[in-house]
């Protein structure tokens, strides 16, 4: 089970920090991801980071803005967003991709609402 | 980026219908093509790995087939549940994109 936290309305310019806990399953050996969407549009992929977390990536989109880092003894995932943008409104996903590193998607959270309006 | 095309943005059908899905990727992507199934409210669900592996759990009225470009997902005899929006995404190269989604209505 991954439970997302820490969404909520920002100003834009402002700081949010995304968390996300994993119970039921060895977290460690996952890559996780960030996945966002607006409601009604597609889904876009965000930001995603191997197990050992020396391999990260960033979608062009939040790149030099977020940062996605993990905690494997606390079975955690976290994104911290800068700089939001009213683009950035969406509803964010923490979703778990596999242990050899390939990046398709077989647990979500139920997400968590970012609302970046003045 | 590879872009992922989904034809149809809504496609209407009735209860027992098959149904068929197509996305089309910008540049061969192999067979690392992955469908998800979205509800309102509720996490998307995987459905199809590798093209046509069947996730765990999923019922074996889904199935999928394709490799480079062309990717089709076949709902054999829908059903009420099955009423949602399917995307495809492609894994083959960074960044992972996702096709813009098909919405399968009750007819």
């Amino acid at each position: 089970r991954l439970v997302e936290s820490g969404g909520g309305l920002v100003k834009p310019g402002g700081s949010l920090r995304l968390s996300c806990a994993a119970s039921g399953f060895n977290f460690s050996p996952y890559t996780m991801n960030w996945v966002r969407q607006v409601p009604g549009r597609s889904l876009e992929w965000v930001a995603g980071i191997i197990s050992s977390s020396s391999h990260i990536f960033y979608a062009d989109s939040v790149k030099g803005r977020f940062t996605i880092s993990r905690d494997n003894a606390r079975q955690s995932l976290s994104l911290q967003m800068t700089s939001l943008r009213a683009d950035d409104t969406s509803v964010y996903y923490c979703a778990r991709g596999t242990e050899d590193n390939l990046f398709f998607f077989d647990l979500w959270g139920q997400g968590t609402q970012v609302t970046v309006s003045s | 980026d590879i872009q992922m095309t989904q034809s149809l943005s809504t496609l209407s059908a009735s209860v027992g219908d098959r149904v068929t899905i197509t996305c089309r990727a910008s540049q061969t992507i192999n067979n690392w093509l992955a469908w998800y199934q979205a509800k309102p409210g509720k996490a998307p669900n995987l459905l199809i790995y590798k093209a046509s592996s069947l996730n765990v759990g999923v019922p074996s009225r889904f199935s999928a087939s394709g490799y480079g470009t062309e990717f089709t997902l076949t709902i054999d005899s829908l059903q009420p549940e099955d009423f949602a929006t399917y995307y495809c995404q492609q894994y083959n190269r960074f960044p992972w994109t996702f096709g813009q989604g098909t919405r399968v209505e009750i007819k």
